[in-house]
């Protein structure tokens, strides 16, 4: 089946404590990306990848870091998690065309509490 | 003033009724238009997608975009229960730096009452 695995689905952590969400799909994907969805302020981009070893910030990059070592993998890394990073995120991957971001497919979400 | 801005309800209809969900812009650069839906607990599914000023019609979905009023909406005729969910609209444009950004609204929660 085609998807989009993202983990843990859900995480409580205390600020400062490193973490890691990851991301993996099926469907090789060149394109992937990291957002968050917050009440009021709809999915913003948090960092995205063209293809391997290509990442680039999206619309909210402060605060984490992605590393993009194989096509299917695309971590999320929060350094030192701090109480606004609060947040329901999301892993989301397509083929790449240049010219439009085409069909969006998401993960479930993985649902982060920093205390 | 967001540049993507849209109604977050809730929506409250009954089973069958039509629905009207809707979106308004402010940045003349966005050139491709998406409706997502997205059940709880779930990540969001493209639902419709368009790039000109007009309709696209799937089933009891029509995706209606009109550039000089930046404004689309998404029509659901003979809603189901099954319809009730929060809908995304989504917008794309071509950066400055060659990124292709996607630019989301802050969904609207619809339900459908049996």
């Amino acid at each position: 089946e085609a998807q989009v695995t993202q983990n843990p689905r859900y995480l409580i952590t205390v600020t400062g404590k490193k973490l890691t969400v990851t991301c993996s799909q099926n469907m090789n994907h060149e394109y992937m990306s990291w957002y968050r969805q917050d009440p009021g302020l709809g999915l913003r981009q948090i960092y995205y990848s063209m293809n391997v070893e290509v990442t680039d910030k999206g619309d909210v990059p402060e605060g984490y870091k992605v590393s993009r070592k194989e096509k299917r993998n695309f971590p999320l890394i929060l350094e030192s998690p701090s109480p606004n990073q609060t947040s329901l995120y999301f892993c989301a991957s397509t083929f790449y065309r240049g010219s439009d971001t085409g069909e969006l497919f998401f993960g479930e979400g993985s649902r982060l509490t920093v205390l | 003033q967001k540049e993507v801005e849209q109604d977050p309800g809730p929506l409250s209809v009954p089973e069958g009724a039509i629905v009207s969900l809707n979106c308004t812009y402010s940045n003349s650069a966005f050139q491709y238009f998406m409706w997502y839906r997205q059940y709880s607990r779930k990540g969001p599914e493209l639902l419709m997608y368009t790039y000109s000023s007009g309709n696209k019609e799937d089933g009891r979905f029509t995706a209606q975009v009109d550039k000089s009023s930046k404004y689309i909406s998404l029509f659901i005729r003979d809603s189901q229960p099954s319809d009730s969910a929060t809908y995304l609209c989504a917008m794309s444009r071509l950066m400055d730096t060659g990124r292709r950004a996607l630019t989301f609204g802050s969904g609207t929660r619809l339900q459908v009452q049996p």
